[in-house]
C-alpha cells in the first residue's frame, strides 16, 4: 500500500519567516495530495490540496508544490504568524482510494 | 458548515470493557470514517463506511467492529478495550478524498 513520509517531524521558526514541510510517497498512482492543519483540541481541517495535473497551487500564504516524477510535495507557508502554530498533516491518495497520512510536522511561531 | 460531532471528548474505561464511540453528521456524505491518532504515528485509518450497513476495513481493524444503521450515524466498538488502545480517536466525513474531522474523543484504558 501507499506510504507517505513526512519531515520535519517539528519545525520552530519566527514570526515573519517562512516555514516548509515536505512529504514523500510511495504510489506512483497517487493523485491528489491534500494538506491538513490541526490545532489544540480540534481535529484536522483541510487547508489546501493538489493534484497530479498540476505542479503549484497558491492560496494567499500558503503554497503546495509538487513533483511527481520525483514523488515528493511541500507545503510552503510565508509570513508565518503566531496562529499558523498547529500540527500539520500532509497525505495522498492513488485514485479513488482512501487517504493515507504522513506522521505529521508540529510547527512552532514564535512572536 | 460540515457539522460532525463525537458523543465524547474524554472517556475513561477499564480493560476488558465494550466500548462505544459514537459519530453523527450533519452532511448527508455517504463516506464516514474512524482514525485512530498516536504520537508520532499520525492518522491510521480503523474503519470506513460508503453507505447503510456497509463497513470496509482500514489498515488497523484489529480489536475494533463498527456499526452504520443511519446514514448519519458511524459507530466504532471496542469489544473487549485493552490498554493498548488508548488513543485519540477522529472521526471523519466526507469524499473519500476531502474529509471533515470531529473534534476526536480520548479514551484512556485503564
Amino acid at each position: 500500500g501507499e506510504n507517505v513520509e513526512q519531515h520535519p517531524s517539528t519545525l520552530s521558526v519566527q514570526e515573519g519567516d517562512s516555514a516548509v514541510i515536505k512529504c514523500t510517497y510511495s504510489d506512483s498512482a497517487s493523485n491528489y495530495f491534500p494538506w491538513y492543519k490541526q490545532e489544540l483540541g480540534k481535529g484536522p481541517q483541510l487547508i489546501i490540496d493538489i493534484r497530479s495535473n498540476v505542479g503549484e497551487k497558491k492560496d494567499q500564504r500558503i503554497a503546495v508544490t509538487l513533483n511527481k516524477t520525483a514523488k515528493h510535495f511541500s507545503l510552503h507557508i510565508t509570513e508565518t504568524q503566531p496562529e499558523d502554530s498547529a500540527v500539520y498533516f500532509c497525505a495522498s491518495a492513488p485514485g479513488y482510494s482512501t487517504l493515507t497520512f504522513g506522521k505529521g510536522t508540529m510547527l512552532l511561531v514564535s512572536p | 458548515d460540515v457539522k460532525v460531532t463525537q458523543s465524547s471528548r474524554y472517556l475513561v474505561k477499564r480493560t476488558g470493557e465494550k466500548v462505544f464511540l459514537e459519530c453523527v453528521q450533519d452532511m448527508d456524505h455517504e463516506n464516514m470514517f474512524w482514525y485512530r491518532q498516536d504520537p508520532g504515528l499520525g492518522l491510521r485509518l480503523i474503519y470506513f463506511s460508503y453507505d447503510v450497513k456497509m463497513k470496509e476495513k482500514g489498515d488497523i481493524p484489529e480489536g475494533y467492529s463498527v456499526s452504520r444503521e443511519k446514514k448519519e450515524r458511524f459507530s466504532l466498538i471496542l469489544e473487549s478495550a485493552s490498554t493498548n488502545q488508548t488513543s485519540m480517536y477522529l472521526c471523519a466525513t466526507g469524499l473519500a478524498h476531502e474529509q471533515y474531522f470531529g473534534p476526536g474523543t480520548r479514551l484512556t484504558v485503564t
